[in-house]
């Protein structure tokens, strides 16, 4: 069964500076790979996605990510932090199984908050 | 266009009783998802339809909670009777295509709390 590791419960980061969420996977085929956002009060959002290809994803809000598959990881990043970027960050890997269930397997989350 | 509704937002019950939820996905999504987040963890799959059918309930503890999609849209999720290990939010998603990993499109979630 796959799984998903995020090792940082927390993260403090000034606004303005660069970000980087770690994001490990298991999963013994190539995965489906996700980074979702959650804001307080908000659903889940959507930040990117990698399926094959370019290992470099951009994604919305300038969000972007890199799969290794030699490390098994996802990492998230920004260049630059906002202070609305404060919130949950999630990791998501996702399996092909039979009859289209592609339902997402979830890690624990990040917290991130930004420092003025 | 209009998201992913769910009713209630919060639920307040004693342990044994028995709690539903609603779901109304977007219009036209053919696959609809239920996903339980324990406070801090990330959300877990219950059960996901595809139309009316469901597709996976592999997570979905069958003893206690049951699921429905009737005609292919709104959704109800039940829990009866409820322990206090089920207090949490329950996420209602829906997906607009039979295609693999179209992106799932989250409700505001309903926060259960069990006394």
């Amino acid at each position: 069964a796959q799984s998903v590791t995020q090792p940082d419960i927390h993260i403090t980061v000034s606004e303005g500076a660069s970000l980087e969420l770690r994001c490990n996977y298991s999963y013994g085929a190539t995965p489906y790979l996700f980074w979702y956002v959650q804001s307080p009060g908000q659903g889940l959002q959507l930040l990117l996605k990698y399926f094959s290809g370019d290992t470099l994803v951009q994604g919305i809000k300038g969000f972007e990510a890199e799969f290794k598959r030699s490390q098994s990881s996802f990492n998230l990043r920004k260049p630059s932090v906002h202070w609305s970027d404060a919130a949950e960050y999630f990791c998501a890997v996702g399996a092909r199984f039979g009859r289209g269930a592609d339902g997402l397997t979830f890690g624990k989350g990040t917290h991130l908050i930004i420092q003025p | 266009e209009a998201g992913v509704a769910q009713s209630p937002r919060y639920k307040i019950i004693e342990k044994r009783q028995s709690v539903a939820f609603w779901c109304n996905p977007i219009s036209g999504h053919a696959t609809l998802y239920w996903y339980q987040q324990i406070l801090g963890q990330g959300p877990k799959l219950l059960i996901q339809f595809q139309n009316n059918g469901v597709v996976d309930d592999s997570q979905l503890p069958k003893d206690r909670f049951s699921a429905e999609r009737l005609k292919g849209v709104d959704s109800t999720l039940k829990i009866q009777p409820a322990k206090l290990e089920d207090s949490a939010v329950y996420l209602c998603a829906s997906s607009p295509s039979l295609e693999y990993y179209n992106e799932q499109f989250f409700g505001p979630g309903t926060r259960l709390t069990v006394l």
